[in-house]
């Protein structure tokens, strides 16, 4: 069965700093993968997704995330935060001809002034 | 381009009322998805459907009902609410098959009395 971890359900950085956010994922597999983001009050929005190909793949608002098959890892970064980019972060994985994605828990990342 | 709906967006009931959350969107898109976001719990799925009449259950169905009888509505009914069932509700949708992205409604904030 697939499955997703997320490390660390809150994460702080400060403004201007590197965001890592960090997505292991479980599968017999490699599944498509993707992260979402959620700011207050709405609901989530494709960041960036792997599907297949460049395994180094760009978001928007500076996101990219890089895949690594050996490490079954996902990780999302962001040389330099922004305040704006304070929301919840989710990463998701699907199966190819699956119905059901599977997503993390989600990351709160706060971004000090 | 109004994309994918929820009304209402705000809802107080009374345990044992039926109360319905509808989810529009205009994309055509087949997949449509219902899932209830709480606190320590992510985001669970609750039903699913890949066209118009075909639904099927996700993690957590109980106490809840489905129907599409339209490509582009896919409402969600509670046939008598409970508290348990206080949540965040969103709607999503995906194209098709080979297009696994999702794209989420704003939510519906239901609280239970």
């Amino acid at each position: 069965a697939q499955s997703v971890t997320q490390l660390g359900s809150h994460v702080s950085v400060s403004e201007g700093a590197l965001v890592l956010l960090r997505c292991n994922y479980s599968s017999s597999v490699p599944p498509y993968l993707f992260w979402y983001v959620q700011y207050p009050n709405q609901g989530l929005q494709l960041l960036l997704k792997y599907t297949t190909g460049a395994t180094l793949v760009k978001g928007i608002n500076g996101f990219e995330a890089e895949f690594k098959k050996s490490e079954t890892s996902f990780h999302l970064t962001k040389p330099s935060a922004h305040m704006s980019d304070a929301a919840e972060y989710f990463c998701a994985v699907i199966h190819t001809g699956g119905f059901k994605t599977i997503f993390g828990a989600g990351t709160r990342l706060f971004v000090k002034a | 381009d109004a994309g994918i709906t929820q009304s209402p967006r705000y809802k107080i009931t009374e345990t044992g009322r039926q109360v319905t959350l509808m989810c529009h969107q205009t994309w055509s898109h087949s997949y449509m998805f219902w899932y209830r976001q709480d606190l320590g719990h992510g985001l669970r799925l609750i039903y699913y459907s890949a066209a118009a009449d075909i639904t099927d259950k996700g993690e957590v169905p109980d106490g809840y009902v489905v129907s599409r009888s339209k490509t582009e509505n896919f409402p969600l009914t509670l046939e008598s609410a409970t508290r348990s069932q206080t949540s965040v509700y969103f709607c999503a949708s995906r194209p098709g098959v080979s297009s696994y992205e999702q794209y989420f409604g704003p939510g519906t904030r239901l609280t239970v009395t």
